[in-house]
């Protein structure tokens, strides 16, 4: 069964950089992106960005341009999300999520990893 | 980018009652292909967002039937035929026609009376 697990909770301070990690299973890797998603506590869904899993292809929210980088490891069916110049509004759960087509993506969530950004 | 916005934000109902949100666009979500890239999630507490619904209507495996969706160009809604407990938690309408990015609704807490 299609499976997507990250990496465990993390405790940064301002500025620091934070590199959360979303591993897939159940299914052919390089068939489908993954999606980034982030959750401040007590709001909604903030849409992230993008990384195709065929190639090194990536679309990034402009809120956060020039401090986030997505990867991915196909040999381990791992993607990966760096955000850096961490701020306290960055503090949120983040989920990964398969992409696709519109059939396909969102179908299956990671099962989130907060982040905390804290002096 | 394109906003969505959801009503109500706070949706009380009692138990065995329909429960309706609302999505509006700030334009269109119909693709030159002619799709229309609409999709609703469920977040239960303490969860990770569920989709229940894409491309407007169509219902993920596993969704119960009392889950429906319609609507066309920029407004949408969510019903539920039957409010179970189960179906506490919060609601999202998101768009995929127009991306990047996709973009959420503020999302609709659904509470029981």
């Amino acid at each position: 069964q299609v499976q997507l697990v990250q990496s465990g909770a993390e405790v940064k301070k301002p500025g620091a950089s934070v590199k959360v990690s979303c591993k897939a299973s159940g299914y052919t890797f390089i068939s489908y992106g993954i999606t980034w998603v982030r959750q401040a506590p007590g709001q909604g869904l903030e849409w992230m960005g993008w990384i195709s899993g065929h190639n090194d292809d990536t679309q990034y929210a402009q809120k956060i341009q020039g401090r986030v980088t997505m990867t991915k490891d196909t040999s381990t069916g791992t993607a990966y999300m760096e955000l850096r110049s961490l701020r306290s509004d960055d503090t949120a759960v983040y989920y990964c999520a398969r992409g696709g087509d519109a059939i396909t993506s969102y179908g299956y969530w990671g099962q989130g990893t907060l982040v905390t950004v804290s002096s | 980018d394109v906003v969505m916005t959801q009503s109500p934000l706070s949706l009380p109902v009692t138990l065995g009652q329909p429960a309706s949100i609302s999505c509006r666009s700030s334009q269109s979500l119909v693709h030159s292909d002619g799709a229309t890239y609409l999709n609703w999630f469920q977040q239960r507490p303490g969860q990770s967002p569920r989709r229940l619904l894409y491309k407007v209507s169509n219902r993920d495996s596993g969704v119960p039937d009392r889950f429906s969706g319609s609507g066309s160009g920029t407004d949408f809604t969510l019903k539920i035929s039957r409010v179970e407990a189960e179906d506490v938690g919060v609601y999202y309408c998101m768009q995929g026609t127009h991306w990047p990015p996709d973009t959420f609704g503020q999302g609709t807490k659904l509470e029981i009376k």
